[in-house]
């Protein structure tokens, strides 16, 4: 079974700095998605980018981009320029290329100051 | 384009109560899921379908929960009788499946803060 690791429960940042959100994963899966979704307080969830496991190149979505390391199983989000707009829980999740589950981790609360 | 759209935003009954909470997927997408989201256990999958067929329920929690999907515009997930421990947002999210399998993102909607009293 495939699992994912947050192991940052709340971060926060200076507006206008960049932060950097961790993801770990474990599957045995050679293809796989990756994906960021973002929790603001209003409670939608988000799809912020998406990462598909055999391009090698890191996604990026504007003033986001990540850093797939897959050897490491690693998957973190980092925003550049923060902005108050940003703050919001930040889940990472991982899904089989031909499979429809989507696996969750616990979160990470950003939290973006002025 | 109007996103998933659930119904009610929020619900707030007594325990014994039938609960039903509807969803209108994304026109095109045929790929439908059910989460639910806690504190305690964050965000689990309950159950999905595929062109309207059940694939896979092996998250929903016991015999109380029940989820259909008529047709490709509108399913229901129905808590009978609800409990405490039940409390939850519940969200779903549609997608569109191809045929070779390969899967496109998920779109949610704003899901339903469910209280029982």
């Amino acid at each position: 079974a495939q699992t994912v690791t947050q192991s940052q429960p709340e971060m926060s940042v200076q507006e206008a700095e960049t932060v950097t959100l961790s993801c770990t994963y474990d599957t045995s899966e050679s293809n796989y998605y990756l994906f960021w979704y973002k929790q603001p307080p209003s409670r939608q969830m988000i799809l912020v980018i998406r990462q598909e496991a055999y391009k090698q190149q890191n996604a990026t979505e504007n003033r986001f981009s990540v850093n797939f390391q897959k050897a490491a199983k690693s998957f973190s989000l980092k925003i550049s320029d923060s902005q108050l707009g940003d703050t919001a829980m930040y889940f990472c999740a991982f899904m089989m290329k031909y499979g429809n589950k989507l696996v969750f981790g616990a979160g990470t609360i950003l939290r973006v100051k002025s | 384009d109007a996103g998933v759209i659930q119904s009610p935003r929020h619900e707030v009954t007594e325990m014994g109560q039938e609960v039903t909470l509807r969803c209108k997927p994304i026109s095109g997408h045929n790929s439908l899921f059910w989460y639910r989201q806690t504190m305690m256990r964050g965000l689990e999958l309950l159950i999905y379908f595929n062109n309207n067929v059940p694939i896979d329920d092996s998250g929903m929690p016991e015999d109380r929960f029940s989820a259909k999907m008529p047709n490709a515009s509108f399913s229901t997930l129905k808590i009978q009788p609800s409990e405490p421990r039940d409390s939850a947002v519940y969200f779903c999210a549609s997608s569109f499946s191809r045929t070779d399998y390969s899967n496109q993102p998920q779109h949610f909607g704003d899901g339903t803060r469910l209280s029982i009293l």
